[in-house]
């Protein structure tokens, strides 16, 4: 299965918005509420911000916040802080594997 | 609190196999499903398959089918990944993921992930 398509790079400034898009098919991001996403730092494990669309983790800041629309999921972190920069990643569950997309290098400048 | 320890590096040659495994602690091993995810340098996040620790089960990613098995020890807490036949494609950080598949489908705990460098 071929891996969803994200922006390779967004940038934003302290405070500011960003929205990051990850887009697939009706036979994943689209068929299923199991969209997720991660937050990877250099050298560091992912980890989990957001699962079912839309949910959070105990513990993750509602600063990050997902939504979809037909195929296309988003990721949006509000309010920016300099230990966002990091790369993040979507994921969906397919009712058989899991795909994920292809990353997106977040800069805050 | 929830753990995920996974075995040391590995350096191994092509034609060659590894087993990498991940030791689980802080949570009832049996409820919840084991991911395994690698990522080449520089590279993304890619899904290779997953292990229901409660009765042996496991699927694969298309990519490594008959490459990998997935295999588990309750009385250890503990999940296997092996590759066999490694290529220097195969040079990555593996990591498992727990996965609350009773609640949603996603990989809520990391490991801190295993480089495994394939070379001659």
């Amino acid at each position: 299965q071929s891996a969803l398509t994200q922006p390779a790079s967004v940038s934003g400034s302290p405070g500011q918005s960003i929205t990051i898009s990850c887009t697939g098919t009706k036979s994943d991001v689209g068929g299923y509420k199991s969209v997720s996403w991660y937050q990877q730092h250099p050298g560091e494990a992912p980890k989990l911000l957001i699962y079912d669309v839309n949910d959070w983790p105990s513990g993750v800041s509602r600063r990050f916040s997902g939504s979809r629309s037909g195929n296309t999921a988003s990721l949006t972190i509000s309010g920016l802080q300099t230990e966002d920069e990091a790369d993040y990643y979507c994921c969906s569950y397919n009712g058989l594997t899991y795909v994920f997309g292809t990353g997106t290098r977040l800069t805050v400048l | 609190q929830v753990q995920m320890v996974q075995s040391g590096a590995e350096v191994k040659r092509p034609g060659a196999s590894v087993k990498v495994s991940c030791k689980a602690s802080g949570y009832t091993f049996t409820n919840y499903d084991i991911n395994w995810v690698r990522q080449a340098t520089g590279q993304g996040l890619e899904w290779m398959g997953w292990m229901i620790p409660k009765g042996g089960d496991s699927g694969y990613a298309q990519n490594f089918l008959g490459r990998v098995t997935l295999t588990r020890d309750t009385s250890r807490s503990t999940a296997y990944m092996e590759l066999s036949d490694l290529r220097s494609e195969d040079t990555a950080v593996y990591y498992c993921a727990r996965g609350p598949h009773s609640s949603y489908y996603a990989m809520d705990v990391w490991g801190q992930g295993t480089t495994v460098t394939v070379s001659s």
